[in-house]
């Protein structure tokens, strides 16, 4: 597509369901990146991928989050058991990479415009 | 890891005035470095991009950012800032691992 794709744009689920957030990369973009943007803490990285691979998870908050990525292009990022705390917006970001090695120059991120999550 | 910090959290300016927003990570290698902005209600847009070569970098809306390899900085600045200017600004780097960590950002009002 000619843009990166997040839905739902709005969610408001109750405390304890599970949702699942769908994000759509640039068509080629090998990088697919996970943030949360809540008051205060500005974009709180979460996890990324190269292809299908989850290099880094280590901004995951809890074992209630989890993501995956298929085809090395749609991802999915689902909170179980959602909290209040939970609510936040969760912006999804893709960027190509060209080059290798001490060479390599990776494309910024292009972001989609959000989902906003409330857990009431 | 590598992390961001952005000095400022919030700054407040009268039209016309010079603007410098702080922007240091935590270690160096081969980085890439950018600063984002987000106007009220819209999302993140890319601002200006620093891979390599020049270490002064002109972005949109007469931004510029300096890099300083030595103090691992990547400041923000605008000679005349203007009152569309207000908004939320992300200094952003992206290390050999392609993992690209964002500051907390910067809230700038620009006083009319």
């Amino acid at each position: 597509g000619a843009g990166v794709s997040q839905s739902p744009s709005n969610k408001v689920t109750e405390k304890g369901k599970d949702v699942e957030l769908r994000c759509d990369p640039i068509s080629g973009h090998t990088a697919l990146y996970w943030y949360r943007q809540s008051l205060g803490q500005g974009l709180e990285f979460l996890i990324y991928f190269q292809g299908n691979s989850a290099p880094d998870k280590s901004g995951l908050p809890s074992d209630r989050f989890s993501a995956e990525r298929t085809g090395g292009s749609v991802s999915t990022l689902t909170i179980q058991r959602t909290q209040q705390e939970d609510s936040a917006v969760y912006l999804c970001a893709s960027s190509a990479r060209r080059g290798t090695g001490v060479f390599f120059v990776g494309t910024e991120a292009f972001f989609g415009q959000g989902t906003r999550l409330t857990v009431v | 890891a590598q992390s961001v910090s952005q000095h400022n959290h919030h700054v407040i300016l009268s039209e016309a005035a010079s603007l410098e927003l702080g922007c240091n990570y935590s270690y160096g290698g081969t980085v890439n470095l950018f600063w984002y902005v987000q106007y009220p209600g819209q999302h993140l847009q890319l601002l200006l991009k620093y891979f390599s070569g020049d270490p002064l970098v002109k972005g949109i809306k007469g931004f510029e950012a300096e890099f300083i390899k030595s103090k691992f900085s990547f400041n923000l600045r605008k000679p005349s800032v203007q009152w569309s200017d207000t908004a939320e600004y992300f200094c952003a780097v992206r290390d050999r691992d392609d993992k690209i960590i964002f500051g907390k950002g910067t809230r700038l009002h620009i006083l009319p």
